[in-house]
């Protein structure tokens, strides 16, 4: 079957780091995406990634590795607004996104 | 430029009652999507549509679910009847096929579902 695994919770300090992993098993691979989620608000791209590497954007950086079905978010200079869920899919060899469950990421002050 | 509009926002229902959700994609894209979130969860897909076409539906519970999207543009998924399990978040979501092969999805604001 195919799977997205990401872990439910974590827990950082504003102004610092914080890095989300994703795992993924998946029947092909055509890209992976990162979505953020306000609580009672919709999902919102955030990141694409097709290659290897890291992808910067801003505060957010991306890095994907196909031969380990790995993925990871970074997120740096940790503010308040940030406290979201945060969904990593990856789109499948019939184009259909698979989703993780999402990551609740919680900031405090 | 106008994103994705859901109607209604909010919904209760008592169980066994039917229910309709619309939706109205971003201008121009051609596939559409519906999905259902359960809180804590990811979205889960119910139905593609790619301009008036179901192209993958497979997911959708076709015993009391369906969907129409008759001239490729906004859509309507209907449950009749409402089941105490269909209490959800209904997410409509569209995407335009582009020369980067991203096609990112934009998503609505969802329709809370509640059936008592």
């Amino acid at each position: 079957g195919q799977n997205i695994d990401q872990p439910t919770e974590m827990t950082a300090t504003e102004g610092a780091i914080v890095q989300i992993n994703c795992t993924y098993q998946t029947s092909g691979f055509n890209g992976l995406f990162w979505y953020q989620q306000h609580a009672g608000e919709a999902p919102t791209f955030l990141s694409y990634n097709v290659l290897d590497g890291l992808e910067e954007k801003g505060r957010f950086s991306s890095f994907l590795s196909r031969s380990k079905g790995y993925s990871y978010l970074l997120l740096k200079e940790l503010q308040m607004k940030d406290s979201a869920s945060y969904l990593c899919a990856v789109r499948d060899s019939n184009y259909q996104l698979i989703w993780g469950a999402g990551t609740k990421l919680i900031i405090k002050p | 430029e106008a994103g994705v509009v859901q109607s209604p926002r909010y919904k209760i229902i008592e169980k066994k009652q039917p229910v309709a959700f619309w939706c109205n994609p971003i201008s121009g894209h051609n596939t559409l999507y519906w999905y259902l979130q359960n809180l804590g969860q990811g979205p889960e897909l119910l139905i593609r549509y790619e301009n008036e076409e179901a192209v993958d539906d497979s997911q959708l519970p076709k015993d009391r679910f369906s969907a129409e999207r008759l001239k490729g543009v906004d859509s309507t998924l209907k449950i009749q009847p409402a089941e105490l399990g269909d209490s959800a978040v209904y997410l409509c979501a569209s995407s335009l096929v582009d020369r980067t092969g991203r096609n990112e999805q934009f998503f609505g604001p969802g329709t809370r579902l509640t059936v008592l």
